[in-house]
């Protein structure tokens, strides 16, 4: 059964304070893993999608990683509008399904 | 969220009423998806259709059936409500390589 955990689940960040979120895995054999922004009251927005290890990939103030274990986003000089919850959830090879972590939810204080 | 259309938005019902949640995706997926999100549970799979015509049980299908009416189209009902449904309901298309694009959710109070 595929595995995500995510941690920390609360960040409160000061703007402009970098830091970094952490997606651990476990899965017979990673097909995908993906990121997401989730807003209250929406639905999650995908941000990235990393195949293999080593992978790494950008969207402004975003930066995702990939290691076999785990994979980070790294929020560098994050602002306001950045406050969000992120989901990580991964597919493993033979299944149609994604499972999904908890979330982290980032709270970025002017 | 562009090409996932959910209705109703938001929903009351009282324990043992019925109700079906509509989806519609207009980006010509073969495959949806429904969802539930719960406080410290995250998103958790109810059910799927891989192909029009085809449906499969998710993580927690129990007091759920689903119906896949066409290509577009794929409906979530509760038979009888009970208060342990009520949740945040997502719909998301579609599989694959490709990343899920999720609905706005529906806001589901059963009393």
């Amino acid at each position: 059964e595929d595995q995500v955990t995510q941690s920390p689940e609360a960040l409160r960040l000061q703007e402009g304070e970098s830091s970094s979120l952490n997606c651990s895995y476990t899965v017979s054999g990673l097909r995908g893993l993906f990121w997401y922004r989730q807003d209250p009251g929406k639905g999650p927005e995908f941000l990235f999608t990393l195949y293999s290890a080593g992978e790494e990939k950008e969207k402004e103030r975003l930066k995702a990683t990939l290691t076999k274990k785990e994979s980070f986003l790294h929020i560098t000089a994050p602002k306001p509008e950045d406050s969000a919850t992120y989901l990580c959830a991964v597919r493993s090879y033979g299944n149609n399904r994604l499972a999904f972590g908890k979330g982290n939810q980032v709270v970025v204080i002017p | 969220n562009a090409g996932v259309t959910q209705t109703p938005k938001f929903q009351v019902l009282k324990t043992g009423q019925s109700m079906t949640l509509q989806c519609a995706q207009d980006m010509n997926h073969n495959s949806m998806y429904w969802y539930r999100q719960d406080p410290g549970m995250g998103l958790r799979l109810i059910y799927y259709s891989a192909s029009e015509g085809t449906t499969d049980k998710g993580e927690v299908p129990n007091g759920y059936n689903v119906s896949r009416l066409n290509k577009r189209e794929f409906s979530l009902r509760l038979e009888s409500a009970a208060p342990s449904q009520t949740s945040v309901y997502f719909c998301a298309s579609p599989g694959g390589d490709q990343p899920q694009h999720f609905g706005d959710g529906t806001r589901l109070s059963i009393l």
